[in-house]
């Protein structure tokens, strides 16, 4: 059984960078699928990050591209993000997610961790 | 960046009645790659349907997802007590990849 899990501060001052981690187990993140962030403001919907593929190939929101740096540790089958310049927008409970690719063809995100709650406040 | 609306709301509706969601995207999505996720309080989102119409593994075959054009459907069939929830589509087609804000699901 495939599972993520997001390991974070909980709680960053503002204009510092925010350092999040998922670790996979049951499954290797050098699989042909997409490790996606995804993050959820208090009270609002959802909002996709971006995503990276095993071999470090990204693909950024370009609402956030200025700020957002995503990295994979093959070693350690985890996958990360960094977020710098936080402000109290960037409160949210961010995910990560598998996005599911199989010959060429896209399965939607199937695969989430429970969430970690990120708080902005000095 | 496609936008996606979702209408209604909110839908208030019984146990055993069918929910009707609707999802209206602003332009094509590339290879109908829409999908739809449930969320309850406190969860991450559950993936429901992929490609607008294909259901994951293990969701009941009351969940049902169509397209027609830039509208897409997720049905529910039958409601039972656990599918009172917070209901998203999203697309995955074109980058930046985009969730509607949402349709609540409530008993009424």
């Amino acid at each position: 059984q495939v599972q993520l899990q997001e390991s974070g501060p909980g709680l960053v001052k503002p204009s510092e960078t925010l350092s999040l981690t998922c670790g996979v187990s049951g499954a290797s993140i050098s699989s042909s699928n997409w490790w996606a962030w995804v993050r959820q403001s208090p009270g609002k919907g959802l909002e996709w990050i971006g995503e990276i593929d095993h071999s470090g190939i990204t693909n950024y929101n370009p609402s956030l591209k200025s700020r957002v740096t995503m990295s994979v540790d093959k070693s350690k089958n985890q996958f990360s993000l960094n977020l710098s310049s936080v402000t109290a927008a960037d409160t949210a409970v961010y995910y990560c997610a598998r996005e599911l690719y199989s010959r060429g063809q896209a399965f939607g995100m199937d695969v989430w961790g429970q969430g970690t709650t990120l708080t902005v406040s000095s | 960046e496609i936008v996606l609306t979702q209408s209604p709301g909110t839908l208030s509706l019984s146990p055993g009645e069918r929910a009707t969601l609707s999802c209206r995207a602003s332009q094509s999505v590339s290879s109908s790659y829409v999908a739809w996720y449930q969320q309850k309080r406190g969860q991450a989102p559950r993936l429901l349907i992929y490609g607008a119409s294909s259901r994951a593994t293990g969701v009941p075959d009351r969940f049902s997802g169509s397209e027609s054009g830039t509208d897409f459907t997720l049905t529910i069939s039958r409601l039972e007590p656990e599918d009172f929830a917070v209901y998203y589509c999203q697309q995955y087609g074109n980058s930046p990849y985009t969730f509607g804000q949402g349709t609540k699901l409530e008993i009424k």
